[in-house]
């Protein structure tokens, strides 16, 4: 069975800190992972989407790289923000034959950025 | 072009009511999931629909929850009995096709419906 799990569970940083989030799987057999980000009240906004066979996807201030071998990713947020702070969430979809639209989540990390 | 659409956005029931949770997933996207995201746990899955027929339903909990889809679109969760453990956020995702290879499974959401069971 699938497990995702990130670490820290919560987190809080000056605004303009660079910092690093963390989420590992321990099914290496994974079409792609994800990255969402979750407001209050608004759902989930896909930040990134790595694909098994790619290593690193970048979007403006964010980077994800995956180690799909040791079970890896992480999210790299740089000159971090107060409209950053929001859970961030990993999710992972097996390969695993006729269920791979499953999502499997981790239970994320509270990032708090203050001014 | 409108996104995954919730209703309602907050639900406050009384323990052994019946609630219904709707979902409006994006036009023309075959596939609709369900999630439930407990305080401290992640979103957990609940039951995937392709078309109006859900081959996968493992993630119901128990016999009190079921879903049905009408038309190929809208789809409605319903709890009968409620228990206070079923208070959580209950997240609706579609995708164009279910089992497919990238992007075509790629899940959109909508905000979720916070159901607090009083």
């Amino acid at each position: 069975k699938q497990e995702v799990t990130q670490i820290p569970a919560a987190l809080s940083v000056p605004e303009g800190e660079n910092l690093v989030l963390n989420c590992s799987f321990t099914d290496s057999a994974i079409y792609n992972l994800q990255w969402f980000r979750q407001d209050p009240g608004k759902g989930l906004t896909s930040l990134l989407l790595i694909q098994s066979s790619q290593r690193e996807q970048t979007s403006g201030r964010l980077n994800a790289s995956l180690d799909k071998s040791s079970g890896r990713s992480t999210l790299y947020i740089a000159a971090s923000q107060p409209g950053d702070s929001a859970t961030y969430l990993c999710a992972v979809r097996l390969k695993s034959g006729g269920s791979n639209y499953k999502l499997t989540f981790g239970k994320g990390t509270l990032l708090t950025v203050n001014p | 072009g409108a996104g995954v659409s919730q209703s309602p956005s907050n639900k406050v029931t009384e323990k052994g009511k019946d609630v219904e949770l709707r979902c409006d997933p994006i036009s023309g996207h075959t596939a609709l999931y369900w999630y439930r995201q407990s305080l401290g746990q992640g979103l957990e899955f609940l039951i995937y629909f392709q078309g109006n027929s859900a081959p996968d339903k493992s993630g119901l909990p128990s016999d009190r929850f079921s879903a049905e889809r009408t038309g190929g679109s809208v789809s409605t969760l319903t709890i009968q009995r409620t228990q206070q453990e079923d208070s959580a956020v209950y997240l609706c995702a579609s995708s164009l096709r279910g089992v497919s290879p990238p992007p075509y499974n790629e899940q959109f959401f909508g905000p979720g419906t916070r159901l607090t069971v009083l």
